[in-house]
């Protein structure tokens, strides 16, 4: 059954240093997300992206968040300069156009010392 | 804007019983989607069940099933015949039939099985 792929599984990083997860969507699905959780709280919307470009994003997603497709198979988060409130478990998903449910990857444990 | 809520932090069961999770949310749309996500120790987020809200009719998947109040707006998660693997964090979703596609998620129910 196809999934969707995410790595790395962990990353540690430094304070102000960049951070890019990447994500593998299922091959026909043509809707990407981004979601975090942060340690024992919620699951939180970041953004989507459709058609090469950003259909929404929330107010997390700020200036120092970036996503792209840069080929025909990944689909990547970039973290310009890391916080240590960035520290969070990072959910990539995908869904067919029209289709209602979103899977998710297994997700990227990031820890911002 | 949308809301999640989930009551229930914590829920414990007996082996081979019965539990139901509960759910209600917040929206002036008629029209949209409903989920339970589970969410295990490894941290991925697998999907449980889903309910269109024009279907009257809850949704049912093997030991999994739904008791959808559209009027109440709750949506619970009946789990029968419980088992050892079913221990997880469960996370109840919203989206929007139209526009916005991102999933608005509650707090989340821990569930702990009791062998």
């Amino acid at each position: 059954e196809p999934e969707v792929t995410q790595t790395p599984s962990h990353q540690v990083t430094q304070m102000g240093q960049e951070v890019i997860l990447r994500c593998v969507p299922i091959s026909n699905h043509l809707y990407f997300y981004w979601y975090r959780q942060i340690l024992g709280q919620k699951v939180e919307f970041l953004v989507s992206f459709y058609n090469n470009e950003i259909s929404e994003k929330s107010e997390i997603f700020d200036d120092q968040f970036s996503v792209e497709r840069p080929d025909g198979s990944n689909f990547t988060l970039k973290i310009r300069s890391t916080k240590l409130e960035d520290s969070a478990m990072y959910f990539c998903a995908s869904s067919e156009v029209g289709g209602e449910t979103q899977y998710f990857g297994p997700g990227t444990r990031l820890l911002v010392l | 804007a949308q809301t999640v809520t989930q009551s229930q932090p914590e829920m414990s069961v007996q082996e081979a019983e019965t539990v139901t999770l509960s759910c209600t949310y917040d929206t002036s749309e008629s029209d949209y989607y409903l989920f339970w996500y589970k969410q295990p120790p490894s941290r991925q987020m697998i999907l449980v069940i889903r309910q269109e809200a024009y279907k009257q009719q809850n949704a049912t998947e093997n030991r999994f099933s739904v008791n959808f109040q559209k009027a109440a707006k709750s949506f619970s998660l009946k789990i029968s015949d419980s088992q050892l693997g079913d221990a997880a964090m469960y996370f109840c979703a919203y989206r929007s039939f139209r526009g916005a596609q991102k999933l608005v998620f509650g707090q989340g129910t821990r569930l702990t099985i009791n062998p």
